[in-house]
Formats: structure tokens, sequence, C-alpha cells
């Protein structure tokens, strides 16, 4: 079972905001750096935000990232058809010494 | 351009061994850590290993150690995982990623390579 929490699914309309947290602990979120990804059906991972709040080239502003002790959440603008995926939070445990990755959250376009 | 190409997934038995492969290109490989992370059909993502760039650090999940080795050879920018003692719940999309640090889970993927433990 995932150490990151996510809610299973967001939905909101074209042009509108949604919002997906990701709830961990003192071992991880809170004192590790956290990675965003989206996964469009049938494809790789691909990174969106790293470091908790920071954008690689490529990556539209309307994708945002930030961290509050032991929760992070990434926020979506401007919501589009094609951002329909599948999102995923990442870091690493310091007590596990592994990566983990959150649940998943699947975000809907109505 | 950045690319991380995985080949050697299949079928093997329960039990079996398979080694997967991934050939990075685009990036100076000894200078990132590289990561193994898969993902069961309908599932969500689980992160598996990571090496440093020297290969000298590495770190496994529960699930997987004493049974998967990761390694790299840095004169063939490859990464490699040998999977051994393959169970079921083994069975996977298997993931490469490249990270600035061993304590990242993966800034640049590859495609993915399927394997499946069946009997």
């Amino acid at each position: 079972q995932s150490v990151l929490t996510q809610p299973p699914s967001v939905s909101a309309a074209p042009g509108q905001k949604v919002t997906i947290s990701c709830s961990g602990g003192s071992s991880n979120i809170e004192n590790n750096y956290v990675s965003w990804y989206q996964q469009l059906p049938g494809t790789a991972p691909k990174l969106l935000i790293y470091d908790n709040n920071e954008r690689p080239s490529g990556i539209p502003d309307r994708f945002s990232g930030s961290k509050s002790g032991t929760s992070a959440i990434l926020g979506i603008t401007g919501l589009q058809t094609g951002d329909e995926a599948d999102y995923y939070c990442g870091t690493w445990d310091s007590s596990l010494s592994a990566g983990v990755f959150g649940t998943g959250t699947k975000v809907t376009v109505l | 351009e950045v690319q991380l190409l995985e080949s050697g997934g299949g079928l093997v038995h329960p039990g079996g061994s398979l080694r997967l492969s991934c050939a990075a290109s685009g990036f100076t490989f000894n200078n990132y850590a590289m990561t193994w992370v898969r993902q069961a059909p309908g599932k969500g993502l689980e992160w598996v290993s990571v090496i440093s760039g020297s290969g000298g650090t590495t770190y496994y999940a529960d699930a997987v150690k004493g049974r998967f080795t990761i390694s790299r050879d840095n004169s063939k920018n490859t990464l490699y995982l040998q999977m051994n003692s393959l169970r079921a719940e083994d069975t996977a999309v298997y993931y490469c990623a490249k990270d600035r640090t061993i304590f990242g889970v993966g800034d640049y993927w590859g495609q993915g390579s399927l394997v499946t433990v069946s009997s």
C-alpha cells in the first residue's frame, strides 16, 4: 500500500481549477522534495513539478505545486480536455530509505 | 534529446529470472542516479530501486529486496535490473528513470517494458 495518500478522483469543467492533495508524514513529504507526475492513458509518467514547486522547461504555468508540513498540493488552472490523466505525487522516505508514490488521482474534465 | 529505452521484458514462469536493460542517451549518464519504477496492470506507481551515478550506492523496496539487483555500466550508458525468484505479483510495466539525485524518484522516464510472471 502507498505511503502517500491522494484523492481517487477530482473533476471540473473546462477552464476551471482543480487541486490534488498528497498527504504523507515527517519522514517523507515534510523533509524531502516532492515531485508531481502526469500519466496520460497508455503512456509513461511525465514530470510536471519537482522540488515542491518548480516546473521543468516546457510545462505550462497552469500547473503549480506547493508544500506545507506533511502535505503537498498540485494545482491545475484553465483545465483542458488534454489534462484528463492520472496524477501522482512522489518523494523520498528517509525512514524507509526508499522512494514512495501517492495512490494516484484521476482528473476528469466534465 | 534524452532517451531511455527499456528492453528485456517478457513472459517468465514463477520462480524464474529476467534481466531488464535501459539504454540511455542524450545526457551524461554517470552524472545521474537511475531508478526503476513499476506499475502493475491497472494499478499505481511503485518505486523499485535506485542506484547512484557511480554505482556505489543502491536502495531497494522491501518487496524486492534480496531478489532484485540494480546495476549500471557507465561505459555502455546502460542500467540493469536483474530479477530473480519472480512472483506473480511482480507482473508489471517496468520503467527506468533518471534523476539529479539518488533521493529523487525520476525526472525523465522511459516508455517501459512489460514483465509477465505466469505459469
